[in-house]
């Protein structure tokens, strides 16, 4: 079955800290692995993608990793800030047929203290 | 430029009432997908569109939902004879194409069955 698993369900931080989300995925075939942002209210904002060869991005703060021989995935935040708080949504792409479908995590909720 | 509309942001009905969201995607963006994400939970796919082709309505939950879309434009998703489970934020996305093109999200339109 395809699933996407996220770790952990919620985490708080003080302003400054770094953190470590996961995802771990079983996803086939897969196309791609990215992470969005979702803030209270508003849609998810796409963050970073991943595909089959990459082992590590960086945006800004955040740093993503892939390994697809263990189809683990995490997103690194360095240095918080207060706008950081948000969900943390993981998404594997997987192409059937010529059609993608997308397999979302239930995210990981992300609070920042000052 | 601008993103993904979605109206109205809020709407509020009476069990048994039907309601029609609306979702206006990006020009240019082929591909149109929606999804409900009910309160702590992760996107629940519901229906996409992709150009003119027959759309994938295998995440329907049952017959009260419909979705259309007039070829590369607005969608409408109707809920007819609206439940208390009904009660989410239905989130509306499109993408332009290429299998690592992010999906763009409206801010979504929360829906809530009295």
């Amino acid at each position: 079955k395809n699933q996407v698993e996220q770790s952990p369900q919620s985490l708080i931080i003080l302003e400054g800290k770094n953190c470590t989300l996961q995802c771990n995925y079983t996803v086939s075939p897969f196309s791609n692995l990215r992470w969005y942002k979702q803030d209270t209210g508003r849609g998810p904002v796409s963050l970073t993608i991943m595909t089959f060869s990459e082992n590590t991005k960086s945006n800004g703060r955040y740093t993503a990793t892939l390994d697809a021989d263990t189809k683990q995935s995490s997103l690194h935040i360095t240095a918080s800030q207060l706008s950081d708080s948000a969900s943390y949504i993981c998404v594997v792409t997987l192409t059937t047929s010529g059609t993608y479908k997308y397999i979302f995590g239930t995210g990981t909720r992300l609070k920042v203290l000052a | 430029g601008a993103g993904v509309s979605q109206s109205p942001s809020n709407k509020v009905t009476e069990k048994g009432k039907d309601v029609e969201l609306r979702c206006d995607p990006i020009s240019g963006h082929t591909a149109l997908y929606w999804y409900r994400q009910r309160l702590g939970q992760g996107l629940e796919f519901l229906i996409y569109f992709q150009g003119n082709s027959a759309p994938d309505k295998s995440g329907l939950p049952s017959d009260r939902f419909s979705a259309e879309r007039t070829g590369e434009s607005v969608s409408t998703l109707t809920i007819q004879r609206t439940q208390q489970e009904d009660s989410a934020v239905y989130l509306c996305a499109s993408r332009e194409q290429g299998q690592n093109s992010p999906l763009h999200f409206g801010n979504g339109t929360r829906l809530t069955v009295t």
